[in-house]
């Protein structure tokens, strides 16, 4: 079946201006998760939703940064006034929580380019 | 804390030589599951293996093999025989139970396997 489907594949932005990213997990799977991929700092938790329950965003890097998840299913990360240092890989996950041990299937991810 | 390192930042190999990826890890929890995950030059997160903690028995599939060790908190990743085609950055994460079970990563080891 499909797999975790991400959009843009690739964004190119100027310093300041708001991006949104998209990303449309394995159908049926509950949890859903992002990471940002950036150069030196490795894979980068930034926030997970599952299900109704209020989303775990400790991994947010600053108040700039913010997902929703609308109907349990497509998910959106938005960055505000971006910066040159937000220029990274944005990697999706999704996971089956009925499931144990829950492993997550990752997208292709979006390459973020802030100018 | 959890913590993932991976030690060796680049390897470079010959085909067919075999090559063994380290990965260590940190964490005070006694159920935590270790992962391994493929990213070739394409960008996508490929799954390898999953191993719980309380699992110590060493796994081989096909040409990779596994060698997980609690004792010295070690998780290693053999490639045997290696091919052209297993050229990639390669991830060890760690994950525990409960929580949103987010994975933490280790900055990744890039192969390189030479014709």
């Amino acid at each position: 079946g499909a797999g975790v489907s991400q959009s843009p594949s690739n964004k190119v932005t100027e310093k300041g201006k708001d991006v949104e990213l998209r990303c449309d997990p394995i159908s049926g799977h509950t949890a859903l998760y992002w990471y940002r991929q950036s150069l030196g700092q490795g894979l980068e938790f930034l926030i997970y939703f599952q299900g109704n329950s209020a989303p775990d965003k400790s991994g947010l890097p600053s108040d700039r940064f913010s997902a929703e998840r609308t109907g349990g299913s497509v998910s959106t990360l938005t960055i505000q006034r971006t910066q040159q240092e937000d220029s990274a890989v944005y990697l999706c996950a999704s996971s089956l929580t009925r499931a144990r041990p829950l492993d997550q299937y990752f997208g292709p991810g979006t390459r973020l380019l802030v100018l | 804390a959890q913590k993932v390192t991976q030690a060796q930042t680049e390897i470079s190999v010959v085909e067919k030589e075999d090559v063994t990826l380290d990965c260590v890890y940190e964490t005070r929890d006694t159920t935590y599951y270790l992962f391994w995950y493929k990213q070739p030059p394409s960008g996508e997160l490929v799954f390898l293996i999953r191993r719980n903690s309380f699992d110590e028995q060493n796994e081989i599939s096909g040409r990779y093999s596994w060698n997980f060790q609690k004792s010295t908190s070690s998780f290693n990743f053999t490639i045997t025989a290696s091919q052209v085609v297993d050229s990639a950055v390669y991830f060890c994460a760690l994950r525990t139970q409960g929580g949103s079970e987010k994975l933490v990563f280790g900055k990744g080891t890039k192969l390189t396997v030479n014709p």
